[in-house]
């Protein structure tokens, strides 16, 4: 069946640092991919998301790359600022979404 | 306008007692979903509706667990003889018309405690 593996956390990073949570998967045929993410004390919202292969999501700086070949789907950003500090889930999804487990990601002045 | 939401933010039951949680989602979508977060874990996916039918139930854990959604609005998830396992965040999301493509949204979820 389908499944989502992403970099276990918690990720601790200085403010302006390179950020980069790896995502791979596995699925038959081509699912959509997608970041949600979850700030303190809110519910779950979509950060990006790519329908097919080679697409490229974006949004809020944050950058994922539907790569077929190596079934990955990697969340990056170039410069973090703490209010990004959330969880972050990988998935993928048909009609459901499956998930992967989530990663903290704290950012320090 | 307004998101999805979910009543009660938290429910603390006892084993073995029935609990209902519902989900009202935006107005308009025709798609809805109930999944399951336990702690430090992703959500699960538990059963999606298209309409007032049940598309896919398979994430359903076992036949304590049912939901409806009579109108094709409103869904109730009701849990029979609730156990220690069963607590968790439910949550429910709606969107326009379901598929892979359309944006799932999300309510802010209700936590179980089954004590």
């Amino acid at each position: 069946g389908d499944s989502v593996t992403q970099m276990e956390g918690p990720v601790t990073l200085s403010e302006e640092a390179f950020l980069t949570i790896n995502c791979t998967y596995t699925a038959t045929g081509y699912p959509s991919l997608f970041w949600y993410v979850q700030y303190p004390g809110e519910g779950l919202q979509l950060l990006l998301k790519a329908t097919k292969a080679d697409d490229k999501g974006s949004n809020k700086g944050f950058e994922a790359t539907y790569r077929k070949e190596t079934t990955s789907f990697h969340l990056e950003k170039g410069s973090v600022q703490v209010s990004d500090s959330a969880v972050y889930f990988c998935a993928l999804g048909r009609d459901q979404l499956t998930f992967g487990k989530g990663t903290k990601l704290s950012v320090i002045p | 306008g307004a998101g999805v939401s979910q009543t009660p933010s938290n429910k603390v039951t006892e084993k073995g007692k029935y609990v209902e949680l519902r989900c009202d989602p935006i107005s308009g979508h025709t798609a809805l979903y109930w999944y399951r977060q336990s702690l430090g874990q992703g959500p699960e996916f538990l059963i999606y509706f298209q309409g007032t039918g049940a598309a896919d139930d398979s994430g359903l854990p076992n036949d304590r667990f049912f939901a409806v959604r009579p109108e094709g609005s409103v869904s109730t998830l009701k849990i029979q003889r609730t156990e220690r396992g069963d607590s968790a965040v439910y949550l429910c999301a709606s969107s326009f018309g379901g598929g892979a493509i359309d944006t799932q949204y999300f309510g802010p979820g209700t936590r179980l405690t089954v004590l």
